[in-house]
């Protein structure tokens, strides 16, 4: 069963450190997309990329945070400094491709996610 | 701003009992998504509705989309304790320049009293 993986699970560090979150979307979906959970804001969307190219970023924090796709089976997701409000899970998204002439969508295919506590 | 409103945040019933949320959006949306997420987990995708007034069905869970396709609901019939979780709406709008952006709802979280 095809599925997104993303790695760590669980990371907990101190406030300053870099963070560095992977995601390995499900082979041949091209559409990869960064989450952050939290209980007060819910999900937050902080990057979409398709085909490899970011396509919306504005959700994201750019001081700190940065979001690449080196290749079409790795997507990172990079913050630098940590600080504890930062703390979330974080979760990877990936969908087939978007038919641009039609009005739907494909749906995501989340990962477990990175749970992430910065003390 | 581009919300998509859902309600109520939490839902507290009695195993048996019919459940319903709601989605609203103030502009149109090309379609709409429903996903669940388990308590501990990740959200996983249950449908999507693209037409106006399209009304789909899985076992006990009915899903509708409105006639202006500015709004949604997912209703449970006799809701059992495996359908805890939180239940999110997700609207795509379309954005120039961007194409379509999936907005999540804020979620409702169900708990089911045995």
């Amino acid at each position: 069963d095809a599925r997104v993986t993303q790695t760590p699970r669980h990371k907990v560090t101190e406030m300053g450190q870099e963070v560095t979150m992977r995601c390995q979307p499900i082979l041949g979906h091209n559409t990869v997309f960064w989450y952050r959970q939290t209980m007060m804001q819910g999900l937050e969307l902080l990057a979409y990329f398709r085909n490899r190219a970011p396509l919306d970023d504005s959700g994201m924090p750019k001081d700190r945070f940065s979001a690449e796709m080196p290749d079409a089976t790795l997507a990172t997701l990079k913050i630098q400094p940590s600080e504890p409000r930062d703390s979330a899970v974080y979760f990877c998204a990936s969908g087939p491709s978007r038919d641009r002439g039609r009005s739907g969508n494909q749906p995501q295919h989340f990962g477990d996610g990175t749970r992430l506590s910065i003390l | 701003g581009q919300q998509v409103m859902q309600i109520p945040q939490y839902q507290h019933v009695q195993e048996g009992e019919d459940f319903t949320t709601y989605c609203n959006s103030s502009t149109t949306l090309s379609n709409i998504q429903w996903y669940k997420q388990r308590p501990g987990g990740h959200p996983v995708f249950l449908i999507q509705l693209v037409k106006s007034g399209e009304v789909k069905k899985q076992k006990r869970l009915t899903f509708q989309f409105g006639e202006a396709k500015k709004n949604s609901s997912l209703h449970i019939t006799a809701t059992q304790t495996t359908d805890v979780g939180t239940y999110f709406c997700a609207g795509t709008k379309w954005i120039y320049n961007q194409g379509g952006k999936l907005i999540f709802g804020q979620g409702t979280e169900l708990s089911v009293k045995p």
